[in-house]
């Protein structure tokens, strides 16, 4: 059966330090993989998505990247931290576009 | 750009009242789907809708689809303490702002 793993579970940063969140998802090949982030009390914004090893597409122009070093890994990355990149990000995969999207269990991140 | 739009973002029930969700899609697409969010935890999905007049049910929640008005609805029967959670519609990987249901006594 497919996994999603993601980590760390939570995470608190200072304003200008870098900033590495990883995902892998077990079971699969060549999935699609997703970044999302979730601001307090909002909804889900996509922010990065991949279809295959080093291939990513950027939704927002923001503080943030993501790359694909590997077909089940994923990792959203910033080189300096802003206030407003806190939040709950979420990973996701799923097997095609505009299919079932299976999350992994997030991290909340807290820029201060 | 697709936007896919829900309402109402807040819903406050009564339990054994009945209730409903909306979301409106901004393109064709030929599925949708629904999530369920807890408190502090991840998503999971409830259902997927593949076509125009699609049904599906599961206990106290029904959702069906409309794809000629880009229209889903998530109809709760009989609202229950534990069906309190946010709920989101997504269509294409994008998601709707989410309904944040609380039931209370």
């Amino acid at each position: 059966s497919q996994t999603i793993h993601q980590w760390p579970a939570t995470l608190v940063q200072p304003v200008g330090s870098p900033l590495s969140l990883e995902c892998t998802v077990e079971g699969t090949s060549n999935p699609n993989l997703y970044w999302y982030r979730q601001a307090a009390g909002r909804g889900l914004q996509l922010l990065f998505y991949s279809v295959g090893i080093g291939q990513i597409s950027s939704e927002v122009p923001q503080n943030l990247s993501a790359s694909r070093p590997q077909d089940r890994q994923f990792i959203l990355s910033s080189k300096k931290l802003l206030l407003s990149d806190s939040g709950f990000y979420l990973c996701a995969w799923s097997v095609n576009w505009g299919g079932e999207a299976f999350f992994g269990q997030g991290t909340r991140l807290t820029v201060v | 750009e697709l936007k896919v739009e829900q309402n109402p973002l807040f819903l406050s029930m009564q339990e054994e009242k009945n209730y409903t969700i909306y979301c409106n899609y901004s393109t064709t697409s030929d599925r949708l789907y629904w999530y369920r969010q807890d408190p502090g935890k991840s998503l999971e999905s409830l259902f997927v809708l593949l076509s125009n007049g699609a049904v599906k049910q599961e206990g106290r929640l029904m959702a069906s689809l409309d794809t000629k008005a880009r229209l889903s609805t998530l109809h709760i029967t009989a609202a229950v303490h534990d069906l309190s959670a946010t709920y989101f519609c997504a269509v294409d990987m994008r998601f709707g702002a989410g309904t944040r249901l609380t039931v209370k006594p």
